[in-house]
């Protein structure tokens, strides 16, 4: 069963750092790509990163774009995400999620809340 | 990059309603397209992939279709379980969300 555990939320202060991890079981990660998206409390999701086999494809969205950086351990079964120079507007609940056999983004995390907050 | 919008934000239906919601993309995407539903407080899970294909599991209500920028999702006969936020989603580049449809009862 695919499982994809994240950890690391909690309350930064604006301007703050904060390291997200994402550990995946039940599949082969190293052979698939790895993708962030979060929504913000009562709003829509939003895709922020994406992650490719080997980590050298990394797109970004706009928004993040400059201060967040994705990158995976394929020793270690687990997922990242580096948010640096964080700000309000990126509270909200970061999901990990990968994809199935149809190329969508079948599995999904239980999240984790980030606050940006002073 | 592209854009995806949804229509409407909020829909108000009763059981037993056939309702539609639109996605349309700023440009071709064509048939990479997946509908997602999401429940409060929990994650998001496939609905349709590739824009008219049912993902395994999913009740036959929900279906599909549309192509290049124009797409819908359609539920047949509302159910008390289908009253959820709903999105649409490219993947012929990075994946972005349509901004949600938020279907409640009337």
């Amino acid at each position: 069963e695919v499982q994809l555990v994240e950890s690391g939320g909690g309350l930064v202060q604006p301007g703050g750092s904060q390291r997200l991890s994402c550990v995946a079981s039940g599949f082969i990660f190293s052979s698939y790509w790895m993708f962030w998206v979060r929504q913000a409390p009562g709003k829509g999701l939003e895709w922020v990163s994406r992650i490719n086999l080997d980590g050298r494809d990394t797109p970004y969205a706009d928004s993040v774009k400059g201060r967040f950086t994705i990158s995976r351990d394929n020793a270690k079964n687990t997922l990242y995400l580096q948010m640096n120079s964080l700000r309000a507007e990126d509270t909200g609940v970061y999901y990990c999620a990968t994809v199935g056999r149809t190329g969508i983004l079948a599995y999904w995390g239980q999240g984790t809340l980030v606050t940006v907050s002073s | 990059d592209i854009q995806m919008t949804q229509s409407p934000s909020t829909l108000s239906a009763s059981v037993g309603d056939r309702v539609t919601i639109t996605c349309r993309a700023s440009q071709s995407i064509g048939n990479w397209l997946a509908w997602y539903q999401q429940k409060p407080g929990k994650a998001p899970k496939v609905l349709i992939y590739k824009a008219s294909n049912l993902e395994n599991g999913v009740p036959s209500r929900f279906s599909g279709s549309g192509s290049g920028t124009d797409f819908t999702l359609t539920i047949s006969t509302l159910q008390p379980d289908d009253f959820a936020a709903y999105y649409c989603q490219e993947y012929s580049t990075y994946y972005t969300f349509g901004q949600g449809t938020k279907l409640q009862i009337k």
